[in-house]
């Protein structure tokens, strides 16, 4: 299977912008490129994927790299409530399966 | 309200029960998960499946078994034979393909 390689960790502060990267070198070419943060205590929450081109949504923006092998999720302006883990994933299909395999995350803390 | 419901929150066993933990979804999605996540680590898949009566193992199938009988609903049941049931389970659930997953809000079992 595919593996992603995120930060164990990374520092924002409130207001500034946030580039969380993430390495799937091994990404085969019919995975997406899924994004999720989870809170403390809390199921993850989805926040944006792709494929091929740059995403955006009122969350996020996904920049993916012209040889997918890596992509980096842009908080435009990070809040105290963006402080989360968030996890790069690759959508993998095993057979008629569609397996969603997580790493460890980056674990984000946004300061004032 | 659509949505992927677990139950219960909180679950307290004696070392040597199984133990099942429900989950349900209303969202009519084909493919539903379950995950495991210990103290300050990432998501670790159990099992998955992708259509009623068809599963298939993730990365930490031993100790666990899934029924998938109904679209709606894919129990997880903790066996005795599973050697550090502690933790934290998370179901999912999407449509096949690149599209977002939808997590419960999680059950803290503790086995005593």
């Amino acid at each position: 299977d595919a593996k992603t390689t995120q930060p164990n960790s990374m520092e924002s502060n409130e207001e500034e912008p946030v580039h969380l990267p993430c390495n799937h070198s091994t990404i085969s070419g019919t995975d997406y490129i899924h994004w999720y943060r989870q809170l403390p205590s809390q199921g993850p929450e989805y926040v944006i994927h792709g494929l091929t081109s740059n995403v955006n949504n009122r969350m996020a923006s996904l920049a993916i790299a012209e040889d997918r092998k890596s992509s980096t999720l842009i908080l435009h302006r990070a809040t105290l409530r963006d402080a989360a883990v968030y996890y790069c994933i690759l959508g993998a299909r095993t057979g008629t399966a569609s397996k969603l395999t997580f790493g460890t995350g980056t674990r984000l803390q946004v300061t004032l | 309200d659509g949505g992927i419901t677990q139950s219960p929150k909180y679950l307290f066993r004696k070392e040597g029960q199984n133990v099942t933990l429900s989950c349900e979804q209303n969202l009519n999605h084909d493919a539903m998960y379950w995950y495991r996540q210990d103290p300050g680590q990432g998501l670790r898949l159990i099992y998955y499946s992708q259509i009623v009566n068809d599963f298939q193992k993730g990365d930490i199938a031993e100790g666990y078994s899934v029924s998938r009988e109904k679209k709606e609903s894919f129990p997880l049941t903790v066996t005795s034979a599973q050697k550090n049931p502690t933790a934290f389970y998370l179901c999912a659930s999407r449509q096949t393909g690149g599209t977002e997953a939808f997590f419960g809000q999680g059950t803290r079992l503790t086995v005593v």
